[in-house]
């Protein structure tokens, strides 16, 4: 399995702009790239996903580099509620051979200010 | 409201003393699957199961069993709990296309601990 390299950890200010990022440099071309956070004292929760291009939905953006060895996780306006420890997994689909499995690393934990 | 739910939330229990934490989504996955999440090692892959009647070992298996007799439910079974799988259990389900990795939905975990 590709491995993703995240910090450890990072601050932000509240209701400021936060930019996680992951990288990747032995993914292939078949992985997915997607993020999933764990709040405490809670379950993971899916975040968002992507192949090549960039994508929004309601919780966050995700940035591809052209290369895809690397992306950012973009949180538009950090609230306290978003402090949790963010996971960047890398998700491929080997037909009959796929366990479904997630991988998480340590993930980059995010303190946020108010 | 779609959902994964587990029961018990916590559960203290003895070595030997079999138990079962439930695991229930409302949401018609095919897949579901166990962790267990530890200090320093993280979530680790206990079973999976790709739809009705079908499971298979993740990355720790030993001393756990699971079942899937009815698509909504995939209950984790502990025969003869040991001090060793003291740790906080979570349920996951997804739509089951191999080819598409979906997103994954947990449950809000279930911390177990054997004395």
């Amino acid at each position: 399995d590709a491995k993703t390299t995240q910090p450890n950890s990072m601050e932000s200010n509240e209701e400021e702009p936060v930019h996680l990022p992951c990288n990747h440099s032995t993914i292939s071309g078949t992985d997915y790239i997607h993020w999933y956070r764990q709040l405490p004292s809670q379950g993971p929760e899916y975040v968002i996903h992507g192949l090549t291009s960039n994508v929004n939905n309601r919780m966050a953006s995700l940035a591809i580099a052209e290369d895809r060895k690397s992306s950012t996780l973009i949180l538009h306006r950090a609230t306290l509620r978003d402090a949790a420890v963010y996971y960047c997994i890398l998700r491929t689909h080997h037909g009959s051979s796929n366990t479904g499995k997630l991988i998480f690393g340590q993930g980059t934990t995010l303190q946020v200010k108010p | 409201e779609a959902q994964v739910t587990q029961n018990p939330r916590y559960l203290i229990t003895v070595t030997g003393k079999k138990l079962t934490v439930t695991c229930s989504q409302n949401m018609n996955h095919e897949y579901m699957s166990w962790y267990r999440q530890d200090p320093g090692l993280g979530l680790r892959q206990i079973y999976y199961s790709m739809n009705v009647e079908v499971t298979d070992k993740g990355d720790v298996p030993e001393g756990y069993k699971v079942s899937r007799k009815e698509k909504r439910n995939f209950p984790l079974i502990l025969e003869s709990p040991s001090p060793n799988q003291t740790s906080l259990y979570f349920c996951a389900s997804s739509l089951g296309d191999r080819d598409i990795p979906h997103e994954q939905f947990f449950g809000p975990g279930t911390r177990l601990t054997v004395l």
